[in-house]
């Protein structure tokens, strides 16, 4: 199975700010990555699929961007809303696989 | 507004089984695959499986962890997707959820999730 890692596993930031989470795969995964947000007590929402789609309704200050096996997702101006659990996840083979994700918390 | 609903949760002992249920209403469950994604207590997000479309002829896929002990299956006539589950175990203790994964994406619409416990 492809092996998902995300770094960091948890940051403290503030509002205003412009965030870079990571995601790797352990092998190539083409563009077929998507990345999710969840926040305490709600099911994950999508945020971005295929590398760089927005998902509809999603805030232009969400970006994503890579290929093959390194990923980026960008906060451009973190709202107070934004503070929550982001994970990748890969569904260029099956099974497909989440990272461990990323804790973005107040400062 | 597409909406799923999961249902079907509880406590059901080790070695036990249990069959959660995926209401889909503002579309129809057998134009898209849906994936099911579960979540142990303070943990990450798990794929579990998914059941493909119809013209796909409703395929399934697995994770390793529930191969051969979870079925996945499409009920047009209610328009729901279901996830049969039995040899539970308490390692499968999770919130269940149910996804609509277009073709091309994955994960857009999301139910809220069911919680299953497996304990004795």
């Amino acid at each position: 199975a492809i092996r998902m890692t995300q770094s960091p596993s948890s940051f403290s930031a503030s509002t205003g700010d412009r965030v870079t989470l990571t995601c790797r795969a352990s092998q190539g995964v083409r563009n077929s990555l998507a990345w999710y947000q969840q926040r305490p007590g709600e099911a994950p929402k999508l945020l971005i699929y295929a590398t760089s789609t927005l998902q509809s309704g999603v805030p232009s200050r969400f970006s994503g961007s890579g290929s093959g096996t390194d990923f980026t997702l960008t906060i451009s101006y973190l709202q107070s809303e934004d503070f929550a659990t982001y994970y990748c996840q890969q569904y260029y083979l099956y099974p497909f696989t989440f990272g461990p994700g990323t804790k973005v918390d107040m400062k | 507004e597409e909406q799923l609903v999961e249902s079907g949760g509880g406590l059901v002992q080790p070695g036990g089984s249990l069959r959660l249920s995926c209401a889909v209403s503002g579309f129809t469950a057998s134009e898209h695959s849906t994936d099911w994604v579960r979540q142990a207590p303070g943990e990450g997000l798990e794929w579990i499986g998914r059941v493909g479309n119809k013209a796909s002829r409703y395929r399934t896929q697995y994770a390793a962890s529930v191969e051969g002990r979870f079925i996945i299956s499409t009920d047009d006539s209610k328009n729901s997707v279901s996830l049969q589950m039995s040899s539970l175990k308490t390692e499968d203790t999770a919130v269940y959820y149910c996804c609509r994964s277009p073709h091309g994406s994955i994960g857009d619409s999301w139910g809220q999730g069911t919680l299953v416990t497996v304990s004795s």
